[in-house]
């Protein structure tokens, strides 16, 4: 079976600092997405690409850049981290665009000092 | 803006054994839902995908949607002690790719 394996487990940075969180898949999914989860609240969509080199804005993109160089790869970035930024990031994919049946990786757990 | 409200809102907390109900509502017309669970600090799994309204099952698990009530509803039977954790609900929007989630229904079962 596949898996997406999100790196690190843990960032820990300083206000105003850009960091960046890492996914990698081997489903051979078309479709990757970043999710935000805050504590007592649903999910909510960052960034999704539907292949290689293609990026769409969810609606929560601002202050974030994300990077699909590779089928296999969906980076995202925090372009300048500020303490309400703590939270779950998550990344997930899927065979098809339709978002059926998503594959979630075990989150990046962001802290800013 | 759309939403997806899910109850109970915060925790459940049954005995082992017991059957657990939990429900979505939404605010607009969608075509399909999900149910996740997520374990303590554990990925967020899917358990059930529902297209077109369809009652779904899994083992001890159903989903079932009434559309004309803008309401689904995930059923666990005879709960077990396992099957705690945070339950989700995700509707997927007319233009696919992105999901509305609710803020997830806590179920905790006690022996």
């Amino acid at each position: 079976g596949g898996i997406i394996t999100q790196t690190p487990k843990f960032l820990i940075g300083q206000e105003g600092q850009k960091l960046t969180l890492k996914c990698q898949q081997n489903f051979n999914h078309d479709t990757m997405y970043w999710y935000r989860q805050d504590s007592g609240k649903g999910l909510r969509l960052i960034y999704y690409s539907i292949t290689e080199n293609d990026l769409q804005k969810g609606d929560l993109s601002e202050g974030y850049d994300a990077s699909r160089e590779k089928k296999s790869s969906f980076s995202l970035t925090v372009t300048s981290a500020q303490k309400n930024e703590m939270a779950v990031f998550l990344c997930a994919s899927s065979i098809w665009a339709s978002a059926e049946t998503l594959y979630f990786g075990s989150g990046t757990r962001l802290t800013v000092l | 803006g759309q939403q997806v409200q899910q109850s109970p809102p915060a925790s459940l907390v049954l005995q082992e054994g017991e059957n657990a109900e939990l429900q979505c509502t939404y605010s607009t017309t969608l075509n399909s839902m999900q149910w996740f669970y997520q374990r303590p600090g554990g990925r967020l799994v899917s358990l059930l995908y529902s297209p077109s309204w369809a009652e779904q099952r899994g083992g001890r698990l159903t989903s079932s949607a009434a559309s004309n009530e803008s309401r689904s509803s995930l059923h666990i039977s005879s709960s077990q002690i396992t099957d705690s954790g945070t339950y989700l609900c995700a509707m997927v929007k007319d233009s696919n790719y992105q999901l509305i989630w609710g803020s997830g229904t806590k179920l905790i079962i006690k022996p």
